[in-house]
């Protein structure tokens, strides 16, 4: 696709429930991210997709989170017994860098998708 | 720890100002460094991307320069226009860190008319 793209763009659940946020990646990025951003706060990793691989999920906040990437391509984030804390914007990047292959690297960012937990 | 900050944290220049926006961090090995924009309620826009091996990028009114071995990166925004305001946000992506872009806080940027 032209960009990255989320959904749903906004999604309001009840506490305790579970809720699914999804990526498309732009076409031929082989590297995604998450991340989260509090009312207020800074940007927050929480994984990283190399192909279907995450090296890195260091940003999870527990065990309730998790994330998979199937054909390289769309991803899914899922919390699981969501909290009032976990409300956030959920941003997902792609990037075309393989591996350590960084230097002329853009990370691009679709427009997030709101979660409020209530 | 490789930490980034950003300052001011908010700022407001009247239409037609040039201005200064700062972001220093912590660890000088960095791969490179991008520039973005964040409108409220929105993604990130990314407006540039410096290499390490590069002073500066420029796009338009906006040109953006790094110094590496201080760790500092300065982003220029010539003639400001109202739709110009948004936040401003600086990432590394520090070499020890393969798998992620840090981020400042932010500057918050209001040009008014």
């Amino acid at each position: 696709g032209a960009g990255v793209s989320q959904s749903p763009s906004n999604k309001v659940t009840e506490k305790g429930k579970d809720v699914e946020l999804r990526c498309d990646p732009i076409s031929g990025h082989t590297a995604l991210y998450w991340y989260r951003q509090s009312l207020g706060q800074g940007l927050e990793f929480l994984i990283y997709f190399q192909g279907n691989s995450a090296p890195d999920k260091s940003g999870l906040p527990s065990d309730r989170f998790s994330a998979e990437r199937t054909g390289g391509s769309v991803s899914t984030l899922t919390i699981q017994r969501t909290q009032q804390e976990d409300s956030a914007v959920y941003l997902c990047a792609s990037s075309r860098n393989r591996g350590q292959v960084i230097m002329n690297t853009e990370a691009f960012f679709g427009q997030g998708t709101r979660l409020t937990v209530v | 720890k490789q930490e980034v900050t950003q300052i001011p944290a908010a700022l407001s220049v009247p239409e037609g100002e040039n201005l200064v926006l700062n972001c220093s961090f912590t660890d000088s090995a960095i791969y490179n460094l991008q520039w973005f924009r964040q409108d409220p309620g929105k993604g990130l826009t990314s407006l540039l991307l410096i290499q390490s091996s590069q002073r500066e990028q420029t796009s338009g009114r906006l040109n953006a320069s790094l110094d590496k071995s201080s760790g500092r990166s300065t982003l220029y925004i010539a003639a400001s226009q109202p739709g110009d305001s948004a936040t401003y946000l600086c990432a590394p992506w520090f070499t020890g860190t393969a798998s992620k872009l840090t981020f400042g806080t932010g500057t918050r940027l209001q040009v008014t008319l």
